[in-house]
């Protein structure tokens, strides 16, 4: 069965790091690329980037500055980190499978951003 | 970046209504469309891909269509679970984008 889990914590204080982990099962990271995907509370979602099955990534060039996704396919886990938080950073955080589209995705993870 | 514009916001239908949500793309994206159906305090769920193909285990009241830079999804006959936020989403290009969504409720 195919599962993706995020974790993280869950409040961040302005202007410091988030790092979350996607935890994958079911399939090979080097078999599947996965995304990161947010969605601001009662908003919409947002693309942020992509750790590919071979290993390269791309990001949202909004965000490029202050992303970086990496992996540990010996874990089958993905991570995720973003510098600078600000408020507006406040959002459910989801990883996703690349099946040519987004078949699979996490329960997401509540990141807020607040003193 | 392609702009994807969903219409309308929201809407309400009946039990059995047909329902037509549409989305355009700012430029053509050649079928690299996927819709996704978002219930509350869940994460989506791929309904469409490819702009027609149907995800497995989808009811087959859910359809898609179009070409270009329009694309619609419609539910045939509208059920009490069908209720939720509708995405659609261009993957032809990075940054792959979304619709703003369109939040459909039973009448």
């Amino acid at each position: 069965e195919v599962q993706l889990k995020e974790s993280g914590p869950g409040l961040v204080q302005p202007s410091q790091t988030l790092s979350l982990t996607c935890t994958v099962s079911g399939f090979s990271l080097t078999d599947y690329s996965v995304h990161w995907v947010r969605q601001p509370p009662g908003k919409g979602l947002e693309w942020m980037g992509v750790m590919w099955s071979g290993g390269s990534t791309a990001y949202n060039s909004a965000l490029k500055s202050r992303l970086s996704i990496s992996r540990d396919t010996s874990k089958s886990q993905v991570f995720l980190k973003m510098n600078s938080l600000q408020t507006e950073d406040t959002a459910i955080y989801y990883c996703t499978r690349d099946n040519n589209y987004f078949d699979y995705w996490g329960q997401g993870v509540m990141v807020t951003v607040s003193s | 970046d392609i702009q994807m514009t969903q219409s309308p916001a929201s809407l309400s239908a009946s039990l059995g209504e047909t329902v037509t949500i549409q989305c355009r793309a700012s430029e053509d994206i050649y079928s690299g469309l996927a819709w996704y159906q978002q219930k509350p305090g869940k994460s989506p769920q791929l309904l469409i891909y490819g702009a027609s193909s149907l995800q497995d285990g989808v009811p087959s009241r859910f359809s898609g269509s179009g070409s270009g830079t329009q694309y619609s999804l419609k539910i045939s006959s509208m059920q009490t679970e069908d209720e939720g936020v509708y995405f659609c989403q261009q993957g032809l290009k990075y940054p792959y984008t979304f619709g703003a969504g369109t939040k459909l409720e039973l009448k």
